[in-house]
Parts: structure tokens; C-alpha cells; sequence
């Protein structure tokens, strides 16, 4: 079992929909919780940041992190053709172990007009 | 603020060659990373330097190896390319300092190498 699992999609949906990305992992000690995006032939980009359990909110994206679940999620409201690409979520330790983020393999998001 | 520069961004190598990737990370960050990224295996960490020191090291076999210079700009190294090699190398650079803080790394758009 890897431990950052996610599911690589592809996840097509229709412009406006609402979009929910996800990852389970498997060690306890992650504290810190990322979410990339990532477009082809770029490099990923950081969109959200968090520590702990609960919620974080940025515009239209939302992180949603579940410690008990071991369960993080990334919510998209109003999709957009642009939003079209990889997502990719990542976890450290931090304090006291390591911060070198484990990533997950990525989630494919197609958003169609 | 300038992001993290990786050059060059395409590359095409043979079998039992060597070469050599730069990257130059955001101004004032420290902390250069390194990753290797496929469709198979995803994103996998290489190493870290800080401080032109090798502070943390991924499982990947000698044959990668990197430095940092006193500017903070990386380069990494890879020897004898076998197939397998063809990736995209991500250089990711944070502020991070010591261990007791833990700090987002923010990517450049990385070296596309292709072995033939």
C-alpha cells in the first residue's frame, strides 16, 4: 500500500459543476496538507496550504483535511475549462519528522463547456 | 518576485551518457529540492540541499547525485543514463530553515530528458 493513495481519474465533469478531489494516507504523523495543480508541461503549482484538521477556504477552492479519516479533499465550485489539469496532493510530517512532502500520483480533472 | 528556474527545459541524451540540470530557485529561499516525476511512479523525491549541504536523500541510486552553491542555485547530475532515466526532473525551492518549521516548496517547470 503506497501512502498517499489517489485516484488518477480522468474525473471529466461540466463547466460549473462542482468538483471533489481526494487522497487517503496511511501515516499518521502527516500534520501539513498540499494541493498542486499541475497543466501540462508545466510544473506543479502550490494552490492550497494546511495544517492540521478542518477547513481552509481560497476563492473558489476549498481544503477540506479529516485527520481522524486520514482523508484530505480538495472542492472546486463553479469549474471552469481552465481548471482543466492534474492534481496533485502532498503531505509532511513537519515538527519533529520529516518535511520533505509525500506526494500522491495525481488526479486527471477534464471541465468541458 | 522571479519563480524557480530550471534550464534547460528540454533534453534528449543516449545510453552511458552523463549530464548535468540547473536550477535557480526563488530569491531568499534556501532549501532546493529535487524530484523525478513519470506516469508510472509520480512525483519521487531525489534530495534536498540547504546551505550547500545534501540534507536529505531519496531512495535513487548514486548515480544522481547534486550540489548547491553559496547563491542557493542547484544543479543536479545524473551518470551513465539508462532508459528508465527519462523523466521530468522537478526543482523545487522553501524557505525552509531549520527542522522545527515546516514550509511549502514551490516548483519550476522542470527538465524534460529523454534518453534514446
Amino acid at each position: 500500500q503506497k501512502e498517499v493513495e489517489q485516484d488518477p481519474g480522468p474525473l471529466s465533469v461540466p463547466e460549473g459543476a462542482i468538483v471533489s478531489l481526494n487522497c487517503t494516507y496511511s501515516n499518521s504523523a502527516f500534520q501539513y496538507f498540499m494541493w498542486y495543480r499541475q497543466y501540462s508541461r508545466k510544473g506543479p503549482e502550490l494552490l492550497m496550504y494546511t495544517y492540521s484538521s478542518g477547513n481552509k477556504e481560497d476563492g473558489r477552492f476549498t481544503a477540506q483535511v479529516d485527520k481522524s479519516s486520514k482523508y484530505i479533499s480538495l472542492f472546486i465550485r463553479d469549474s471552469q475549462p481552465s481548471d482543466s489539469a492534474t492534481y496533485l496532493c502532498a503531505m509532511s510530517e513537519g515538527r519533529g519528522g520529516s518535511y520533505i512532502p509525500t506526494f500522491g500520483r495525481g488526479t486527471s480533472l477534464i471541465v468541458h463547456p | 518576485k522571479a519563480g524557480v528556474t530550471q534550464t534547460p527545459r528540454y533534453l534528449i541524451k543516449t545510453r552511458g551518457q552523463q549530464v548535468t540540470l540547473s536550477c535557480s530557485p526563488i530569491s531568499g529561499h534556501r532549501s532546493v529540492s529535487w524530484y523525478q516525476q513519470t506516469p508510472g511512479q509520480g512525483l519521487q523525491f531525489l534530495f534536498e540541499y540547504f546551505s550547500e549541504t545534501q540534507r536529505n536523500k531519496g531512495n535513487f541510486p548514486g548515480r544522481f547525485s547534486g550540489r548547491q552553491f553559496s547563491n542557493s542555485r542547484s544543479e543536479m547530475n545524473v551518470s551513465t543514463l539508462e532508459l528508465g532515466d527519462s523523466a521530468l526532473y522537478l526543482c523545487a525551492s522553501s524557505p525552509q530553515q531549520g527542522e522545527s518549521s515546516n514550509q511549502p516548496q514551490h516548483f519550476g517547470d522542470g527538465t524534460r530528458l529523454s534518453i534514446l
